[in-house]
């Protein structure tokens, strides 16, 4: 069965580094776009980052963009966010996503759908 | 991205009511519209893509419909299981929520 499980999260403090992991099981890793999506306390769900399937193509939102870097390794099958420059709007559950068609990724083409998810880990940054 | 709308924000319904979201998009997008279940404390789930597919597994009591601008997403027969919050997903934006709650 699909499985991601998240490390890396913890506390920091402002204007330090973090990097988020995510391994990836039960499926062809190689294939699919993958995400991260965070939520931070109390709040709804922001899109944060994409990497595709294919030439590793990524994508970031705005408020993350020039700061995050999301990169992946398909012989270790997982996919990683490095997070720099860290601010306090940035605490949030951080959550590794797989993109349910291949091919079908933010930046790539239309009608991304994220079918699983990881479990989250949480990012918290406070000095 | 096209910022998406949720209505209601929260409801509270009996159980075996129809409950009914909705979703707008600023813009035309399709079918490109897809909806989540977060339970308390845990990630969301993917329960409709395409506006009207129901990922495997997912209960007959849930559907969605729309196409362009405007969605929706229905619980035909509340279940106290159903307690969650919903959102709605295009792309890079997802909807604020609605909060189902059991009476």
């Amino acid at each position: 069965q699909v499985q991601l499980v998240e490390s890396g999260g913890g506390v920091v403090q402002p204007g330090r580094s973090l990097r988020l992991s995510c391994a990836a099981s039960g499926f062809t890793f190689s294939n699919h776009g993958m995400d991260w999506v965070r939520q931070a306390p109390g709040k709804g769900l922001e899109w944060v980052a994409v990497i595709s399937s294919v030439v590793s193509n990524d994508y970031y939102a705005d408020s993350v963009k020039g700061r995050f870097t999301i990169s992946r390794d398909n012989s270790k099958n997982t996919v990683y966010l490095q997070m720099n420059n860290l601010r306090a709007e940035d605490t949030a559950v951080y959550y590794c996503v797989r993109d349910r068609v291949p091919g079908r990724a933010i930046g790539t083409a239309p009608g991304a759908v994220f079918d699983y998810w990881g479990q989250g880990t949480l990012v918290t940054v406070s000095s | 991205d096209i910022p998406l709308t949720q209505s209601p924000s929260s409801l509270s319904a009996s159980v075996g009511d129809r409950v009914t979201i909705t979703c707008r998009a600023s813009q035309g997008i399709n079918n490109y519209l897809n909806w989540y279940q977060q339970k308390l404390g845990k990630a969301p789930k993917l329960l409709i893509y395409d506006a009207s597919n129901l990922d495997a597994g997912v209960p007959s009591r849930f559907s969605g419909g729309g196409f362009g601008t405007y969605f929706t997403f229905t619980i035909s027969s509340l279940q106290p299981e159903d307690v969650a919050t919903y959102y709605c997903q295009n792309e890079g934006t997802f909807g604020p929520g609605t909060k189902v709650v059991v009476k």
